[in-house]
């Protein structure tokens, strides 16, 4: 399985920009990039997922680098709420809804007041 | 509201003792699963169901059984719990396609 790599932990401001790190360089063509992130407390919780485009939607941006070895996700205003463990996850195009989701450890985002 | 459900939260129990966990969504979704949580280990899936009455064996099965009768429901069953199965469990479900919905988590303390 393709795996990816995030840092452990990261910090931001709050209200600022987060660009949240992931690198993947043994993903094949037809992985899809996934991010899912878990509040404390809380179930993980689906956030955003692409293929080759950059992808946008209300909760956040999704960037892929041109060879898809890396991806970004971006946080465009990050809030006292965006403080979670961010994962990036590689789900191959063939896979239907009944194969697992394989989460790593994901990276720690810490937001200051 | 859209929502995966599961009680109990919390449940603190001691070795040996039958236990159910539910879990119930109300988002008409084919697929289910349970996954547990430990650290340092991430999320691990535990059993799946593609529909009624189709499960399967996830990632670590061992201890747990499953059913699924009815779409919306999958209890996830220790026979006889034992300390190692102390963890956070989660329930998922999903359309088909790639998004999967959590629960909020239940926290179980075999003693």
């Amino acid at each position: 399985d393709a795996k990816t790599t995030q840092p452990n932990s990261m910090e931001s401001n709050e209200e600022e920009p987060v660009h949240l790190p992931c690198n993947h360089s043994t993903i094949s063509g037809t992985d899809y990039i996934h991010w899912y992130r878990q509040l404390p407390s809380q179930g993980p919780e689906y956030v955003i997922h692409g293929l080759t485009s950059n992808v946008n939607n209300r909760m956040a941006s999704l960037a892929i680098a041109e060879d898809r070895k890396s991806s970004t996700l971006i946080l465009h205003r990050a809030t006292l709420r965006d403080a979670a463990v961010y994962y990036c996850i590689l789900r191959a195009l063939w896979e239907t809804s009944g194969s697992r989701l394989t989460f790593g450890e994901g990276t720690q985002l810490t937001v200051n007041p | 509201e859209a929502q995966v459900t599961q009680n109990p939260r919390y449940l603190i129990t001691v070795t040996g003792k039958k236990l159910t966990v539910t879990c119930s969504q109300n988002m008409n979704h084919e697929y289910m699963s349970w996954y547990r949580q430990d650290p340092g280990l991430g999320l691990r899936q535990i059993y799946y169901s593609m529909n009624v009455e189709v499960t399967d064996k996830g990632d670590v099965p061992e201890g747990y059984k499953v059913s699924r009768k009815e779409k919306r429901n999958f209890p996830l069953i220790l026979e006889s719990p034992s300390p190692n199965q102390t963890s956070l469990y989660f329930c998922a479900s999903s359309p088909q396609g790639a998004t999967q919905y959590f629960g909020p988590g239940t926290r179980l303390t075999v003693l």
